[in-house]
């Protein structure tokens, strides 16, 4: 069971790059890292998902170095709708006392104007 | 992406009865759906993973005559709350695993707020 750490909150400011980072020392070599967003009384939402180096899609990039013991999410030029709680995971097939897809505290992304 | 789609998005039930909250995966199968369940500045609490076909496995501490989770198809898990109390409510997220891609991605769907009164 990959055990995940993620700082509890962050701020930033309208236009910045934020940059997330994830700790995940366990991790499995099948395991891949996923990252969603939570806003208030709604579902996580997938934003990104990878397993080595570097990923990009059209509202992240995900990093990953060598020996993938973390993961850095980057969100460019932030706005006020991406205040929300992002998680971090890792895991492979398996829920809950089998493996994967245990949440931790999340990272609460505040932006101000 | 994928779609995960829950109904109720919410429902208010009176202490002693039983609800249903339904959970699609709308455009792809899902063998394995997973329920969780969250509190007010919390994060989520997986409470049990659904399998296709075969009985569901649940967290420790969480009463599986209870909360009966159903999977009875590839695209569709229930839970059920039953002889529901205030405590039980909550808000109740599934989620649904695409075994068809990578890395086998989670989608969530949008939450269903419970209320027992």
């Amino acid at each position: 069971l990959a055990k995940t750490t993620q700082p509890i909150s962050m701020d930033s400011y309208e236009g910045q790059e934020v940059n997330i980072t994830c700790s995940h020392n366990n991790i499995a070599t099948n395991d891949y890292i996923t990252w969603y967003q939570q806003f208030p009384s709604q579902g996580p939402r997938f934003i990104i998902q990878g397993y080595k180096t570097k990923v990009t899609n059209e509202v992240a990039s995900l990093f990953i170095p060598a020996d993938r013991k973390s993961s850095t999410l980057s969100l460019p030029r932030v706005s006020l709708s991406d205040t929300a709680v992002y998680y971090c995971l890792v895991g492979d097939n398996y829920g809950g006392s089998q493996g994967n897809l245990i949440f931790g505290k999340g990272t609460k992304l505040s932006v101000k104007p | 992406g994928a779609v995960v789609s829950q109904h109720p998005s919410w429902v208010i039930c009176k202490s002693g009865t039983s609800v249903k909250i339904e959970c699609r995966s709308l455009d792809f199968q899902a063998t394995t759906m997973f329920w969780y369940r969250q509190f007010p500045k919390q994060s989520l609490m997986l409470m049990a993973t659904s399998n296709e076909g075969s009985k569901a496995t649940y967290e420790q501490g969480v009463e599986k005559d209870k909360f009966l989770i159903n999977h009875a198809s590839l695209t569709l898990s229930t839970l059920t709350v039953t002889s529901a109390h205030p405590e039980d409510s909550s808000f109740y997220i599934c989620s649904a695993r695409d075994a068809a891609r990578s890395g086998n991605t989670i989608y969530f769907g949008e939450g269903s707020w419970l209320t027992v009164v």
